[in-house]
């Protein structure tokens, strides 16, 4: 069964530098979709970026960007010059299936960034 | 377009009682899925369909029932309350296309007493 794993349960980032949110994966298929979304206190689920794992390139979407590492398994998330607003959880997830209905997510990741 | 809408935002169950959370999407997305998210655990899916019609358990089903009789809505049905059903109830659809993401509800906070 796939599983997702975020190991950082809560970071803290000072304002304007980079922070980088882990996440590893563990799947036999070799097809497979991995997605980051950010959940503020106000509680919904926004969509960041998307990596599929035939993609050569990194996914970039401004100022998040995915350090996908195939052979180690890994999907870090990015984000560069950090704001107040980037204060929130972060989950990883994965799909196998192309229509992405089914979603296994990890336990997440609680960032605060300091002024 | 309204997007994935869910209703009740809130909700307080006794054990025992049963009730229907309300999923609709006004995106003509043909997969729906319900989550639940727990304090520590992330969300886990509950139940899919990738049409009218057709349904399907996800990760943790027990307790729950659901049915798909058009594309627009998607509702759960929590047949006998239980405490442990108490959580966060999000609602999802997509267009089922590779590389879509799936656009979440915001969210039932359902406690049961």
């Amino acid at each position: 069964a796939q599983k997702i794993t975020q190991t950082q349960p809560g970071m803290f980032v000072q304002e304007k530098e980079a922070v980088t949110l882990d996440c590893t994966y563990d799947t036999s298929d070799p097809s497979y979709g991995l997605f980051w979304y950010k959940q503020p206190s106000s509680g919904e689920m926004i969509f960041l970026i998307y990596q599929g794992s035939y993609d050569q390139q990194n996914a970039t979407e401004g100022r998040y960007s995915l350090n996908f590492q195939k052979a180690r398994k890994s999907a870090n998330l990015v984000i560069s010059a950090s704001q107040l607003g980037d204060s929130a959880m972060y989950f990883c997830a994965m799909s196998l299936d192309f229509g992405n209905e089914k979603l296994t997510f990890g336990t997440g990741t609680r960032l605060t960034i300091i002024p | 377009n309204a997007g994935v809408t869910q209703t009740p935002k809130f909700q307080v169950l006794k054990t025992g009682q049963s009730m229907t959370l309300q999923c609709a999407q006004d995106m003509n997305h043909e997969y729906m899925s319900w989550y639940r998210q727990d304090p520590g655990m992330g969300l886990r899916l509950i139940h899919y369909s990738v049409g009218a019609g057709i349904t399907d358990q996800g990760e943790v089903p027990n307790g729950y029932n659901v049915s798909r009789s058009t594309t627009e809505d998607f509702p759960l049905r929590l047949l006998s309350a239980a405490p442990s059903q108490t959580s966060v109830y999000f609602c999802a659809s997509t267009t089922g296309q590779e590389q879509e993401t799936q656009y979440f509800g915001p969210g039932t906070r359902l406690l049961v007493l």
